[in-house]
């Protein structure tokens, strides 16, 4: 049963640290989104990847957040430093786009972060 | 730009009665509808999709939804809830040229028995 796989499920730091999550999109997909949610701004994209290059980062903090794709099977998101508003739910989804772009997105579980 | 906007954020029904989850979107030109559900410290997974093949469209577990041009509509549908349909559930546009997918706020349908 392919599924997209994230780490760490949950995660509680300190103001100032870096985080860094990690995400195993499906196997043949060749999309990759980042998503934030947050009981106040509901889900919020991040970053968005086609073929492992960055199409969409604008609505990522630029200064404290960074997102990249080393390779096809391992996304990671940076927080350096962490603030308590960084506190959220970060998701990761991966789908297929090959000329007929559906919208069928595949989430994780998702990363609980706290921030102290 | 594309936008949608869920009418209720909480919802209550028994079991066994219908579901209706209210969605209104705001686009400039046919848009691609979707509604996806999110668990309790889940993911969040497709339920169903509209793209303009057929008004009526059904999805996972018995839901359907119906695109009305006229009313701008996308409401989500169930005949029968069931207590597993407790879940939160996100009314979803998806902007064109990529998988951009703007998210509404979320309805949180809860299920009595």
């Amino acid at each position: 049963d392919a599924r997209v796989t994230q780490t760490p499920r949950h995660k509680v730091t300190e103001m100032g640290q870096e985080v860094t999550m990690r995400c195993q999109p499906i196997l043949g997909h060749n999309t990759v989104f980042w998503y934030r949610q947050t009981m106040m701004q509901g889900l919020e994209l991040l970053a968005y990847f086609r073929n492992r290059a960055p199409l969409d980062d604008s609505g990522m903090p630029k200064d404290r957040f960074s997102a990249e794709m080393p390779d096809a099977t391992l996304a990671t998101l940076k927080i350096q430093p962490s603030e308590p508003r960084d506190s959220a739910v970060y998701f990761c989804a991966s789908g297929k786009e090959q000329g007929v772009i559906t919208g069928e997105l595949f989430f994780g579980e998702g990363s609980r972060l706290t921030v102290l | 730009a594309q936008s949608v906007t869920q009418l209720d954020s909480h919802v209550s029904v028994s079991e066994g009665t219908p579901v209706l989850l209210r969605c209104n979107y705001s686009s400039s030109y046919s848009p691609s509808l979707f509604w996806y559900v999110q668990h309790p410290n889940k993911g969040l997974q497709l339920l169903l999709k509209y793209t303009s093949a057929a008004t009526l469209v059904k999805g996972i577990n018995g839901f359907e939804a119906e695109f009305k041009k006229s009313e701008t509509s996308f409401h989500l549908t169930k005949p029968s809830a069931h207590m597993s349909d407790a879940a939160e559930y996100f009314c979803v546009v998806m902007n064109t040229g990529f998988q951009k997918l703007v998210f509404g706020t979320g309805t949180r349908l809860l299920v009595s028995p």
